[in-house]
Formats: C-alpha cells, structure tokens, sequence
C-alpha cells in the first residue's frame, strides 16, 4: 500500500535561513510521480513540482530546490533563504499508474520576520 | 481563466440537512476528484470520477454521493450531514494518465451542527 510521511508537523525559521522539509514514501510499484504543493494562509493548494520515479535528477528553481533519492525513497524539499511569504502549509503528495493522490500529512512552516 | 470553481466556500448547516457542494472545471479534463482536509491528516480522497458517467470510492466515502453526468461538473452531495463531516473540501481536476498534475479549488469550508 501506498503511504506518505512528513514527519516535521511544525517547523521555525528566522528569515534568511534555509529549510528542509522532508518527505519518505511507500509505494510497490516501479512507475510513480512525486508532487509538492503549497497551501498558504489563504487556503488554496499551489502545484510547486512533479517528479517521476525515474527521474532523480535533483531541481532548483529559484529559491527552491528538491532532492530525489530513491534509495532512502525521500523526496525533500529546501528553501533557500526563506521569506516570510514562503509560510504555509507544505504537502506531499505520491500518484502510481492512476490519478489518485495520497497526500502526507503536511509540515506548517512558519517564517519569522 | 483556466480555474476549478467550487461553490461554495463556506457553508453552516445542521446535521441531517441535505447539502450539494458543487464543482465545476473549464480545462477540459477527464479526471475530478474530492478530498477532505482534516487537521493532522492532510488531505484525503473522498470520491474521483475518471470520465462522465464513471465514478469510484476513494479512501473515506462513507456518508457522501458524487455525480457526473457532465464532464466539466462533479458535485458532491451530503444526503444526511453529521457533525463528523465538518471539514475542509477540495475539488480537483487533471487529464486523465498517470503523474497529471491536479489542480485544486479554492475549497469549502464545512460546518455541521
């Protein structure tokens, strides 16, 4: 069966410090995707990023960037420099062969000015 | 605008009380989906639709009906409301395949009393 661990339920940082926020997965199947979304105050879910399983190329966008490793099957993701707008509610999120999405259970980072 | 549009955002009821949360996409996707968001769980599938006329139980269905009859509306229905049905819902909606990426509404917010 699938699952998704965020373990970090709360995290602070002091502005310009970077964070980690980490992601482990369970999942049997050889073909997945990997999804970060974001929920700021205001409630809506962002798409933040998709990875497939087998793509471990790591990703940096911006501030952003998402280190894959199928061996330790974590997908984390880091901010760097963080910015009070980067507080929100971090999700993610494992979909096999169907659309379905199975959601961690999300880290709240809160960025202290 | 491409854009879900759930209506609507906030809703008090009281148990027992026939409700519809309505869901509507204009991205032509096949796929739609509701979740539910509780605190500490993170998001859950309640029902997914993979085309018109084809639904199925997600992870939590229990007390809810889904329709569709149209591909761009997925309603969500609550015949008999309970307090225990007081959450947050989403609607989403993708391409039908696997890794789509799912685009999420602004959520409702429900109260059952």
């Amino acid at each position: 069966a699938q699952k998704v661990t965020q373990a970090q339920t709360e995290i602070s940082v002091v502005e310009k410090e970077d964070v980690t926020l980490d992601c482990v997965y369970e999942t049997r199947d050889t073909t997945y995707y990997l999804f970060w979304y974001k929920q700021p105050p205001s409630g809506e879910l962002v798409f933040l990023i998709r990875r497939n399983s087998f793509d471990e190329q790591n990703e940096i966008s911006g501030r952003y960037s998402w280190n894959f490793q199928k061996s330790t099957s974590s997908f984390n993701f880091t901010i760097t420099a963080s910015q009070v707008v980067d507080s929100a509610v971090y999700f993610c999120a494992l979909s096999e062969l169907a659309n379905n999405l199975f959601f961690g259970t999300g880290t709240r980072l809160t960025v202290i000015p | 605008e491409a854009q879900v549009t759930q209506n609507p955002r906030y809703l008090i009821t009281v148990t027992g009380k026939k409700l519809t949360v309505t869901c509507s996409q204009n991205m032509n996707h096949e796929y739609m989906s509701w979740y539910r968001q509780d605190p500490g769980l993170g998001l859950r599938q309640i029902y997914y639709s993979m085309n018109v006329e084809v639904t199925d139980k997600g992870d939590v269905p229990e007390g809810y009906k889904v329709s569709r009859k149209e591909k761009r509306n997925f309603p969500l229905i609550l015949e008999s409301p309970s307090p225990n049905q007081t959450s947050l819902y989403f609607c989403a909606s993708s391409f039908w395949g696997p890794g789509n990426i799912q685009y999420f509404g602004a959520g409702t917010r429900l109260s059952v009393l």
